[in-house]
């Protein structure tokens, strides 16, 4: 079956530090691939996105995520996390299967921020 | 630009009820989905349209019907509500094409179902 995987429900890290989420998938051929970001209360909004071209992906507030084919992953990064990154984090697919693409999304990592 | 709307923002309702969750967008896009948030189970699909006048099921479609009678407005109806039900609804429009489409979520309406 085809879908998303993202380890870790809950994530901590200090302030300043990297934040890495993890997502991995299954599919027979490369799906577009997508970060959204939740805050408290609020729906979801893209942080980036990975279609075709270059790998590395750089998104809104400073997170970045790389496609590696070959680990089927598509982590995100962020050199140093801040305060106002609390949320949570979901990555999604876009994959083509019986003639429509349909959006997976993975069950999602909440990212605490300690100071 | 208001985005995607929705109405109401809470409601509580009994087992049996019925209600419509609103949901309105003025970006001219023409597809548009709804879904339901649990705990530990991220985002599953409800229905969702590609035009006015189309719709289709997604992955957990019982219980729930749909209408597109406008591009701007996706109505869902919870037909008999049951406390299996209760959870965080969103609506989404979608803006691209074949498969890169992002999406763009309404704040959400929180149901719960007593």
């Amino acid at each position: 079956a085809q879908s998303v995987t993202q380890l870790g429900s809950h994530v901590s890290v200090s302030e300043g530090a990297l934040v890495l989420l993890r997502c991995n998938y299954s599919s027979s051929v490369p799906p577009y691939l997508f970060w959204y970001v939740q805050y408290p209360n609020q729906g979801l909004q893209l942080l980036l996105k990975y279609t075709t071209g270059a790998t590395l992906v750089k998104g809104i507030n400073g997170f970045e995520a790389e496609f590696k084919k070959s680990e089927t992953s598509f982590h995100l990064t962020k050199p140093s996390a801040h305060m106002s990154d609390a949320a949570e984090y979901f990555c999604a697919v876009s994959l083509y299967t019986s003639g429509t693409y349909k959006y997976i999304f993975g069950t999602g990592t909440r990212l605490k921020v300690l100071a | 630009n208001a985005g995607v709307t929705q109405t109401p923002k809470f409601q509580v309702l009994k087992t049996g009820q019925s209600m419509t969750l609103q949901c309105a967008q003025d970006m001219n896009h023409e597809y548009m989905s709804w879904y339901r948030q649990d705990p530990g189970m991220g985002l599953r699909l409800i229905h969702y349209s590609v035009g006015a006048g189309i719709t289709d099921q997604g992955e957990v479609p019982n219980g729930y019907n749909v209408s597109r009678s406008t591009t701007e407005d996706f109505p869902l109806r919870l037909l008999s509500a049951a406390p299996s039900q209760t959870s965080v609804y969103f609506c989404a429009s979608c803006w691209g094409a074949g498969g890169t489409y992002e999406q763009y979520f309404g704040p959400g309406t929180r149901l719960t179902v007593t």
